[in-house]
């Protein structure tokens, strides 16, 4: 099974509008990444939070993480059309030093009406 | 500056087949990791390989196996293919950090 999960699957909302996704994992992480996802092509890494951080920004994005409740959250102002796309949550177990073993989530799709 | 690459693009096969994929990573990354989406889901991991050695395997049969080679580009094998197998299959290299890099994937359809 995933290790995370994503919330909403689906999210449709219109241009301008903020947009929330959720993410909840089972196990203890070391990180967890949020990364975008076009059409099924490949996906692009947007932020990444480590465990002792409680929130990160980049540009349009605000990401949250909450340990105790084992969940994290990806915020996306002023969505534009452009912003259509599928969302993942990724996370990195501890004493791993690299990405590359991430469990990712199901994802959330998120489509922004013009 | 050129970012992972895949080959092929979309690949059809039949049922009982063998399939290679292969996937050239960022220059200078020297970590390259395997990871099957199937149409509706996230990624999962199947190999990573870090200087030509396996780092890291997931939850998935004999059938599939990987190498890297000395120019950190890699080949994903799947031998006995099932119907099952249809997937995009994607690879991403890493410096050995926390951030992946991601190719745009082989579309494989198994029939």
């Amino acid at each position: 099974s995933q290790q995370g999960e994503e919330d909403p699957q689906a999210l449709s909302i219109q241009e301008g509008e903020n947009a929330t996704m959720n993410c909840s994992y089972k196990t203890s992480i070391n990180n967890l990444q949020w990364y975008r996802q076009n059409s099924g092509r490949g996906l692009v890494h947007l932020i990444l939070i480590r465990s002792n951080e409680r929130e990160k920004h980049s540009g349009r994005l605000r990401v949250t993480l909450d340990t105790s409740k084992k969940s994290s959250s990806l915020l996306i102002t002023a969505s534009r059309a452009a912003d259509t796309a599928s969302y993942f949550c990724a996370t990195v177990p501890p004493f791993n030093t690299n990405a590359g073993k991430s469990t990712f989530g199901d994802g959330t799709t998120l489509t922004v009406k013009p | 500056d050129a970012g992972v690459t895949q080959s092929p693009t979309h690949l059809i096969k039949t049922r009982g087949q063998h399939v290679t994929l292969r996937c050239s990573p960022i220059s200078g990354h020297k970590s390259v990791s395997w990871y099957q989406q199937v149409l509706g889901q996230g990624p999962q991991f199947i190999f990573q390989y870090y200087e030509k050695e396996e780092r890291g395997r997931g939850n998935f049969p004999d059938r599939f196996s990987a190498r890297q080679f000395p120019n950190y580009s890699s080949e994903l094998n799947v031998n006995a293919l099932l119907l099952g197998d249809s997937a995009l299959y994607l690879c991403a290299s890493s410096p050995l950090g926390y951030e992946q890099y991601f190719g745009p994937g082989t579309r494989l359809t198994v029939t």
